[in-house]
C-alpha cells in the first residue's frame, strides 16, 4: 500500500531563516505531487506541483520554492522565512490517470516568530 | 475560472441530529466536485467525490452529497451526527477539465454536542 511523509510535523524558525520540508511517498511510482499551506480561515492554497522528476510548477509567486530530486521525494524550501510563512503544510500524492484521487500527508506546522 | 464557495465557517449540530454542509461552485466547464475532511493536526482524507456518474454521490462515513446544476450546489449532508464527525471539511473543484488540480473552499469546522 501506499504511504506519504513528512517532516518534520512541526517547526519554529525565526524570521529570516531557511526553510526546508521534506515529503516522500511510498509504494507508488511517477506520483504526481504537491504542495499545498493552508492557512487560518483561508482553506488550501495549492503551492507548487510536479508531474516528473525536475518538473515544477509554481501556482503562487512567494518565496518558496521546491525541487523533485527523486521520484518520490517533495522538498518545500525557502531561503529567508517571512512571518507570512506561517501555517500548516501539506504534501499530497496522486496518480496520473484522470481524476485519481490526492493523498495528503499529515502535515507540517510552521510557526515563524 | 473554477472556485467554491462554502457557506458558513462554522455549523454546530447535536448528536443524532442532521449534518449540512453547503458548497456553491462556480465553473466555466463540467465541474468535478469533492468533499474532504480533516481532523485536528492531520492530512485530509476523501469523503466523496462527483465525476458525473450519478448526482447522488454516497461517501464514507455516512455522508452523501447531491450534485444540483441547477443551483450550482453539491452540499454534504449526513442524517444523524455523531460525535467521531467533529471535524472540518473542505469542498474543491478541478481547475479544469480532465486535471487533478483542485481548487478548495475556505473549509466549514463542524462541532458536534452531545
Amino acid at each position: 500500500s501506499q504511504t506519504i511523509h513528512q517532516w518534520p510535523a512541526t517547526l519554529v524558525q525565526p524570521v529570516g531563516s531557511p526553510l526546508s520540508l521534506e515529503c516522500t511517498v511510498e509504494g507508488t511510482s511517477n506520483p504526481n505531487l504537491y504542495w499545498y499551506r493552508q492557512a487560518a480561515g483561508r482553506g488550501l492554497q495549492l503551492l507548487f506541483y510536479s508531474v516528473g522528476i525536475g518538473q515544477i510548477s509554481s501556482e503562487v509567486p512567494q518565496n518558496l520554492s521546491a525541487s523533485r530530486p527523486q521520484d518520490r521525494q517533495f522538498i518545500l524550501s525557502s531561503k529567508k522565512l517571512l512571518l507570512s510563512d506561517s501555517g500548516f503544510y501539506l504534501c499530497a500524492w496522486s496518480g496520473t490517470g484522470v481524476l485519481d484521487e490526492q493523498y495528503f500527508g499529515p502535515g507540517t506546522r510552521l510557526t515563524v516568530t | 475560472a473554477q472556485s467554491v464557495t462554502q457557506l458558513g465557517s462554522h455549523v454546530s449540530v447535536s448528536e443524532g441530529a442532521l449534518v449540512l454542509l453547503r458548497c456553491n461552485y462556480s465553473s466555466s466547464v463540467p465541474p468535478y466536485l469533492f468533499w474532504y475532511v480533516q481532523y485536528p493536526n492531520q492530512g485530509l482524507q476523501l469523503l466523496l467525490k462527483y465525476t458525473s456518474a450519478a448526482t447522488l454521490v454516497k461517501g464514507i462515513n455516512g455522508f452523501e452529497a447531491e450534485f444540483k446544476k441547477s443551483e450550482t450546489s453539491f452540499h454534504l449532508t449526513k442524517p444523524s451526527a455523531h460525535m467521531s464527525d467533529a471535524a472540518e471539511y473542505f469542498c474543491a473543484v478541478t481547475r479544469s477539465y480532465n486535471t487533478d488540480k483542485l481548487i478548495f473552499g475556505t473549509g466549514t469546522r463542524l462541532q458536534v454536542f452531545p
